[in-house]
This record gives C-alpha cells, sequence and structure tokens, in this order.
C-alpha cells in the first residue's frame, strides 16, 4: 500500500507564511485533503479537492499539488494556526484513505 | 447542518469486541459516505474503513481486515464500527466523520463526532 511521508515539525513566525509538504505516489492521481487536529478536538478539514476550503475554513489557508508533492500553505500565519496537520490521499491499488504522519506546526 | 454524535467511552478485555454507533442529525443520512478514524495516544490519524448507506457498500483498510465490521442504520441515521479480537494496541480514541460529496467515498470529511475513548485493558 502507499505511504505519504510529512516533516514531523514545522515553526513560523507570526504572521509569516508557512507551507507544509506532504510526498507520496498517490498523489499523483488523486486528490489531497488536508486536516487541522488540536489537542482535545476533533480534526477540522481545512483544504479538499483541487484547493477546496469548507465554509469557515480563513482565506490564508491554501492548498496545491506538483508531481506527487502535495502543500498546505497558511500566508499570515495566526497563533490560533498552532496544530498539528494531517494530509490524506486515496490509495487508488486498494480503493482505501490514508494519512500521512502528520506535521506540527509552531507558531512563534 | 448535519452533527454527529457517538457513544460513551468504552473499557475491554483483550480478545473482546467492542461496538461504537455514530448518530446523525440535521441532514440527509443515506446518500453522504462515513468513515472510521482512529488515534491511538500520541499517534497519528489512521482511516479504518468506510460506508455509504444508502447502496449498503462498505470498504475497510488492509489493517483491519477481518477485524473491523462497519454498518449503517438508514431508519436511526446511525452507523456503526465494530472491531474484534481487541489487543492493547486499538486503545484509541474513534471518530466518526461525515464525507464532503454524495454517493461517494473519498478523503474528504467534513463533519466529525465528538470520537469515543476505547481503552483495551486485562
Amino acid at each position: 500500500s502507499s505511504e505519504l511521508t510529512q516533516d514531523p515539525a514545522v515553526s513560523v513566525a507570526l504572521g509569516q507564511t508557512v507551507r507544509i509538504t506532504c510526498q507520496g505516489d498517490s498523489l499523483r492521481n488523486n486528490y489531497v485533503s488536508w486536516y487541522q487536529l488540536k489537542p482535545g478536538q476533533a480534526p477540522v478539514l481545512v483544504i479538499f479537492g483541487k484547493d477546496n476550503r469548507p465554509s469557515g475554513i480563513p482565506e490564508r489557508f491554501s492548498g496545491s499539488r506538483s508531481g506527487n508533492t502535495a502543500s498546505l500553505s497558511i500566508t499570515g500565519a495566526q497563533a490560533e494556526d498552532e496544530a498539528e496537520y494531517y494530509c490524506s490521499s486515496r490509495d487508488s491499488s486498494d480503493n482505501s484513505v490514508i494519512f500521512g504522519g502528520g506535521t506540527k506546526l509552531t507558531v512563534l | 447542518q448535519v452533527q454527529l454524535v457517538q457513544s460513551g467511552a468504552e473499557v475491554k478485555k483483550p480478545g473482546s469486541s467492542v461496538k461504537v454507533s455514530c448518530k446523525a442529525s440535521g441532514g440527509t443520512f443515506s446518500s453522504y459516505a462515513f468513515s472510521w478514524v482512529r488515534q491511538a495516544p500520541g499517534q497519528g490519524l489512521e482511516w479504518m474503513g468506510g460506508i455509504i448507506p444508502v447502496f449498503g457498500t462498505t470498504n475497510y483498510g488492509q489493517k483491519f481486515q477481518g477485524r473491523v465490521t462497519i454498518a449503517a442504520d438508514k431508519s436511526t441515521s446511525t452507523a456503526y464500527m465494530e472491531l474484534s479480537s481487541l489487543r492493547s494496541e486499538d486503545t484509541a480514541l474513534y471518530y466518526c466523520a461525515k464525507d464532503v460529496s454524495q454517493l461517494l467515498l473519498t478523503n474528504a470529511f467534513d463533519i466529525w463526532g465528538q470520537g469515543t475513548m476505547v481503552t483495551v485493558s486485562p
């Protein structure tokens, strides 16, 4: 089965732009979804499909994909963006859903 | 807006089974897919499987094949996840989640339940 690889931790200065990446072969043919996970809370979908934001997700969140790498960008990071971020994709080989290992984002 | 309310925390013995429910309210239940995702302590998210209630079709993660059963009761708008042959590694927070798409099982889950803690201990 396929795997998705994320950097374990990333930091960004308050108000600056940060990019969180996700690599995997499944991303060549499948859309990625990104989830924000804060302690004690259920995951929140922030990006899905080509580059769609669910209702209520700030415009500073955006997504992109090139080859086998997908990226989540936060333009003008806020303190409340400090969280773990997980990427997710379909695995076409068995029609399952896979998650990356997560990236802990620290806003300095 | 759909809301998902899950059943309460469970403590189980190794080798036993657990069944977690997820009741949907405020929307059309049958036409959306529902998935189950778990997070073990200190670990990442892990997809277990999903169901499209209107078709009754299910899809399971390879790791859980043969041990997990996902079902849905359209009359009560409730999805269920049963995990058998429990071991300590199954101690985790279990979530149900609604798909953004109708009639399709994707990897985009826009509504999540509050989570159900399952503890497996002798």
